[in-house]
């Protein structure tokens, strides 16, 4: 079946723009995480959702990002008023259960920002 | 100090050898343990799963969890050139999981 999809795969932004990033979680998986991936570093955790629930958004850095998933399904995260830092591969992952374990990742976009 | 640590290697071996990675944790609440394997410019790849300590083996992987020691561990028999990639654990319990930084591992044939 599909696997966990991103878009856009690759995302150049100027400093200052705002972008959104869309995640289409395997079907009926109930637990999407998103996560910021740095070069040679692992996924560091942003934000969950269970449903359309945010449940934890506790890893967000800043203000400037904001997540939503409105139907229990895709998932946009949205960064505004974007700087250099957030340059980095966006990683969302998706879970059958409510547990959060075994989660399936998609393939990233890569956020350049100039 | 880190939720998770793990040697970031690299590590080479020749093709047909036995890999072993392992990573420490500090969370003794921790209670769901994954191995992923990640290809350059991908997104990563579930491995392996486990809940308990003890071992899990799947084909040529084995997951190992010691919680008493919060040790954790990814053996790979008969290493082949197609494993060459980056290993990264990751652990955690409730909403929240932890990755290590990753080992790159090559194998060489």
């Amino acid at each position: 079946g599909a696997g966990v999809s991103q878009s856009p795969r690759y995302k150049v932004a100027k400093r200052g723009q705002d972008v959104a990033l869309r995640c289409d979680p395997i079907s009926g998986h109930v637990s999407l995480f998103w996560y910021q991936q740095a070069l040679g570093q692992g996924p560091e955790f942003l934000t969950y959702f269970q449903n359309e629930a945010q449940l934890d958004k506790s890893g967000l850095p800043s203000d400037r990002f904001f997540a939503e998933r409105p139907e229990g399904s895709v998932s946009t995260l949205k960064i505004q008023r974007t700087q250099q830092e957030d340059s980095a591969v966006y990683l969302c992952a998706s879970s059958l259960t409510s547990l959060g374990n075994e989660q399936y990742f998609g393939p990233g976009t890569r956020l350049t920002v100039t | 100090q880190k939720e998770v640590e793990q040697d970031p290697g690299p590590l080479s071996v020749p093709e047909g050898a036995i890999v072993s990675l392992n990573c420490t944790y500090s969370n003794s609440a921790f209670q769901y343990f994954m191995w992923y394997r990640q290809y350059s410019r991908k997104g990563p790849e579930l491995l392996m799963y486990t809940y308990s300590s003890g071992n899990k083996e799947d084909g040529r992987f084995t997951a190992q969890v010691d919680k008493s020691s919060k040790y954790i561990s990814l053996f790979i028999r008969d290493s082949q050139p197609s494993d060459s990639a980056t290993y990264l654990c990751a652990m955690g319990s409730g909403n929240q999981f932890y990755f290590g930084t990753g080992t790159s591992l090559t194998v060489i044939p």
